[in-house]
């Protein structure tokens, strides 16, 4: 009955691929957001969407596009992956001004 | 922009002992909400406790409590009676108050690792 879930939990890839990973909520909330956590374990916002509209999107690579198919998916895909791109990555949801709601994380390593 | 600072990297506790932890943050909004997350091993992110700007009242949850300074920008974190499941890197955030729908990002401090010894 997991609230925020997260495909795959580990990815492994080499440089240059592309992957995509997934999340969705089963708690009803409009809002989704994508965080990256470092090896230093500094969490910064990536994106946010509001009933599948982009409303942040910080300062990251454009290879990184997140992709809205309903209010409960909120996926992440990149392209040609690179060293510095290995984190954990994080879907959070809100239903506004409270806590969000955030995901078990994905660690993504980049050979 | 919003700053978050936690001064200490890594803290250590005797189990039954209390400890506090230290956040101060910047900003010029009046309207805001400041939050510490837990994140144990597991990885997994939850909430330990939220405060809401406008209330003067410390928000308090079970053991943890929070000192809310908010002349002095300071947000602080109190654990009494520390059992060994507090071990844990804890985030200090920050949440601008209404600025639009889906706008509630939350500025992150860099975290303080704090051990709970047996």
């Amino acid at each position: 009955d997991t609230a925020v879930s997260q495909t795959p939990k580990y990815l492994v890839t080499q440089m240059g691929n592309d992957k995509s990973i997934k999340c969705e909520q089963n708690l009803g909330h409009d809002t989704m957001y994508w965080y990256k956590q470092d090896s230093k374990k500094f969490l910064k916002i990536m994106f946010s969407y509001n009933n599948k509209e982009l409303i942040i999107n910080e300062t990251v690579p454009n290879r990184f596009s997140p992709k809205s198919p309903d209010k409960a998916h909120l996926n992440l895909h990149i392209n040609s992956l690179e060293l510095g791109d290995s984190a954990v990555y994080f879907c959070a949801s809100s239903p506004g001004l409270v806590e969000q709601f955030f995901g078990p994380g994905t660690r993504l390593t980049v050979l | 922009a919003q700053t978050v600072t936690q001064s200490q990297p890594e803290m250590s506790v005797q189990e039954a002992e209390t400890v506090t932890l230290s956040c101060t943050y910047d900003t010029s909004e009046s309207n805001y909400y400041l939050f510490w997350y837990k994140q144990p091993p597991s990885r997994q992110m939850i909430l330990v406790i939220r405060q809401e700007a406008y209330k003067q009242q410390n928000a308090t949850e079970n053991r943890f409590s929070v000192n809310f300074q908010k002349a002095a920008k300071s947000f602080s974190l109190k654990i009494s009676d520390s059992q060994l499941g507090d071990t844990a890197m804890y985030f200090c955030a920050f949440m601008k108050g209404y600025s639009g729908a889906g706008s509630y990002q939350l500025t992150f401090g860099k975290g303080t690792k704090l051990s709970v010894i047996p």
